[in-house]
């Protein structure tokens, strides 16, 4: 198995508050991403990282900052925190390349009251 | 346009029978990847097989195989033998070349199949 951690595995968190999400990689692989999984939607990206402190928007960054400051971790902030944001999130991994699959961390529920 | 379409939100397969999940994509490019990944109900996402878009054959993961039909910009995923495990999740995704390279080798998913195997 790839070498993700998330942490928090889950936290509510109420409106309005800033909440910060790691993700942990062992497998010094240079992309990695942040997604959403919402019901209906599939998985969504929010932003992503091509190397240490390069980062860019993906699909669905409106609310939503990253950084990357080591290989090993890439950070996803939530300002201030809303409703909408009450989601599923997932980071993954992947080497450059089309062929190589992304892998994926265990998630992180984060429930927005 | 959504570029992965998985048209069954749903679908039921007896144990031991062979099922088929669709997935079409719409790309203009050439060079692209096509991904199926599994989520079941503990939430983690595994990856299951891969396609190409040059490979001249269908990809083949153990049970999984991938019916690829470049034409019709279809990447079916068929699960030989269904077992009870199976039941779960099931997306569909694709990277293209145009967000790769310098860019970000980002999936685009389907919303996915959710796949339940009756014993």
């Amino acid at each position: 198995d790839a070498g993700i951690t998330q942490s928090p595995r889950h936290k509510v968190t109420e409106t309005g508050t800033p909440v910060t999400l790691r993700c942990h990689q062992t497998e010094n692989h240079r992309y990695m991403y942040w997604y959403r999984q919402d019901p209906g939607h599939g998985l969504r990206l929010i932003h992503y990282s091509y190397g240490v402190k390069d980062t860019d928007k993906g699909e669905v960054s409106d609310g939503y900052s990253v950084s990357r400051s080591k290989t090993e971790d890439f950070l996803l902030t939530l300002e201030s925190a809303t409703s909408s944001q009450t989601s599923v999130y997932f980071c993954a991994i992947s080497e450059s390349g089309l062929v190589y699959e992304q892998f994926f961390g265990p998630g992180t529920r984060l429930t927005v009251l | 346009a959504q570029k992965i379409t998985q048209t069954q939100p749903g679908m039921f397969v007896q144990e031991k029978e062979a099922v088929t999940l669709d997935c079409t994509y719409d790309t203009s490019d050439q060079s692209y990847g096509l991904f199926w990944y599994k989520q079941p109900s503990s939430g983690e996402m595994i990856f299951l097989i891969y396609q190409g878009s040059y490979d001249e054959q269908n990809a083949t993961e153990g049970r999984y195989s991938l019916n690829f039909q470049k034409a019709r910009k279809s990447a079916n995923l068929v699960i030989s033998a269904s077992q009870l495990g199976d039941s779960a999740m099931y997306f569909c995704a694709m990277r293209e070349a145009a967000y790769s390279g310098a860019g970000s080798y980002q999936l685009t998913f389907g919303k996915g199949t959710k796949l339940s195997v009756i014993p």
